[in-house]
């Protein structure tokens, strides 16, 4: 059965940094894809960045140069690494995955992280 | 980037009526069209992929059709567990979400 876990969540100041986790069973994260995707309270879902089974990475504007994702193969873990964080990035972040040629259809249950001095 | 556009943004609809949400991308996305189904505190569920295939698990009153720009997702009877907020997701091109749909019962 797959699961997904995510943890790393929590409080920053704006302008400091939190590294998310997505812990992976069930399945080999390195031969599919993982999306981070985030709610802010009341919101609706954003998608912020991915990275695919062969490497590419790709993120969302709003996120572009201060978020970093990487993927441990060894540990079958995707991580999110947060720099620069701003208030507007208060959110619940969750990881799900698809395989290459489908849907994001596994979803964590998501790690919040609020941002605020 | 592909932008998601959906409507309506709320709708309020009696058990057993027919519900029909529409959503529409800024680009041709062929049939790279999700969409799913979000209870508060949940995280989303996959109902129906590739504009028109039901999740495995998922209820058969579910429904979606469209390609290219313009998509259709159909909930045939309406019941109170459906009560939640859709949403559709393109992934022709990396991901895009629409802004949602909520569905409360009149």
């Amino acid at each position: 059965e797959v699961h997904l876990v995510e943890s790393g969540g929590g409080l920053a100041q704006p302008g400091g940094s939190l590294r998310l986790s997505c812990a992976a069973s069930g399945f080999i994260v390195s031969k599919n894809y993982i999306n981070w995707v985030r709610q802010a309270p009341g919101k609706g879902l954003e998608w912020v960045s991915v990275i695919y089974s062969g490497g590419s990475i790709y993120y969302a504007d709003s996120v572009k140069g201060r978020f970093t994702i990487s993927r441990d193969n060894s540990k079958n873990t995707v991580y999110l690494q947060m720099n620069s964080l701003r208030e507007e990035d208060s959110a619940l972040y969750y990881c799900a995955s698809g395989p290459s040629d489908g849907p994001p259809r596994y979803w964590g249950q998501g790690t919040l992280v609020i941002v605020s001095s | 980037d592909i932008q998601m556009t959906q409507s309506p943004s709320s709708l309020s609809a009696s058990v057993g009526d027919r519900v029909t949400i529409t959503c529409q991308a800024s680009q041709d996305i062929y049939k790279y069209l999700n969409w799913y189904q979000q209870k508060p505190g949940k995280a989303p569920k996959l109902l129906i992929y590739d504009a028109s295939n039901l999740e495995v698990g998922a209820p058969s009153r579910f429904s979606g059709s469209g390609s290219g720009t313009d998509f259709t997702f159909t909930i045939s009877s309406l019941q109170p567990e459906d009560i939640a907020t859709y949403y559709c997701q393109q992934y022709q091109n990396v991901f895009t979400f629409g802004p949602g749909t909520k569905v409360d019962i009149k």
